[in-house]
């Protein structure tokens, strides 16, 4: 079962860096479309909504292809405090009755 | 406001041993969702609550039990635990349905030995 992919990494940047994180999902009905992030040991939090038209909040832009079935996630001028994985997540049907969670790519930024 | 709160935060169990995790939320949250995450695999979907009183399966229902008696309490049971489901395991709620975003709870550790 591989409905949400993700490239596990690690990437390791500099503080500074910009990185991107790449995220291909199967169903073609997925409607809804997330980052989250979660810290290691700790729960998953929200980091963005992904919309059709792209969003960007502050240092983070994340782009959807709906043709493709893509989803990227952009990190500009990278903070040690961005050190995280990052999970891909996309409703698993039209209804939106599910969550699918990709495994992660975990990111680690150093100074 | 303390969110999401699960009990007990570790545990330790025998196979063939029950036990219930409680998760409780403050948010008057409608929907509420058990998952679980093991290494090398996604936060998976055991069962989820979309109100007081109602329960569905989600992706990995078997071995687990659910009840949402009060809308801010849902509980998970392991009737007789197995090695198997040794994992972290996750609560989270949202406003309404799976557009919204979730909050999780800070997870259990569970290992059956």
């Amino acid at each position: 079962r591989k409905e949400v992919e993700q490239d596990p990494g690690p990437f390791n940047v500099p503080e500074g860096a910009t990185v991107a994180f790449n995220c291909t999902y199967s169903n073609s009905a997925s409607q809804s479309f997330f980052w989250y992030r979660q810290d290691c040991r700790k729960e998953p939090k929200l980091l963005m909504s992904v919309y059709s038209s792209g969003n960007e909040d502050g240092r983070f832009t994340a782009q959807l292809n709906r043709a493709s079935q893509y989803i990227s996630l952009l990190i500009r001028d990278s903070k040690l405090s961005d050190s995280a994985t990052y999970l891909c997540v996309v409703t698993a049907n039209q209804a939106g009755t599910a969550l699918i969670f990709g495994k992660g790519t975990t990111l680690s930024v150093s100074s | 406001n303390a969110g999401v709160t699960q009990t007990p935060k570790f545990r330790v169990l025998k196979t063939g041993q029950s036990m219930t995790l409680l998760c409780a939320q403050d948010m008057n949250h409608e929907y509420m969702y058990w998952y679980r995450q093991d290494p090398g695999m996604g936060l998976r979907l055991i069962h989820y609550s979309v109100g007081e009183g109602t329960t569905a399966k989600g992706e990995v229902p078997d071995g687990y039990n659910v009840s949402r008696l009060k809308k801010q309490n849902f509980l998970l049971g392991l009737e007789s635990a197995a090695p198997s489901q040794t994992s972290v395991y996750f609560c989270a709620s949202s406003k309404q349905g799976l557009t919204y975003e979730q909050y999780f709870g800070p997870g259990t550790r569970l290992t059956v030995t």
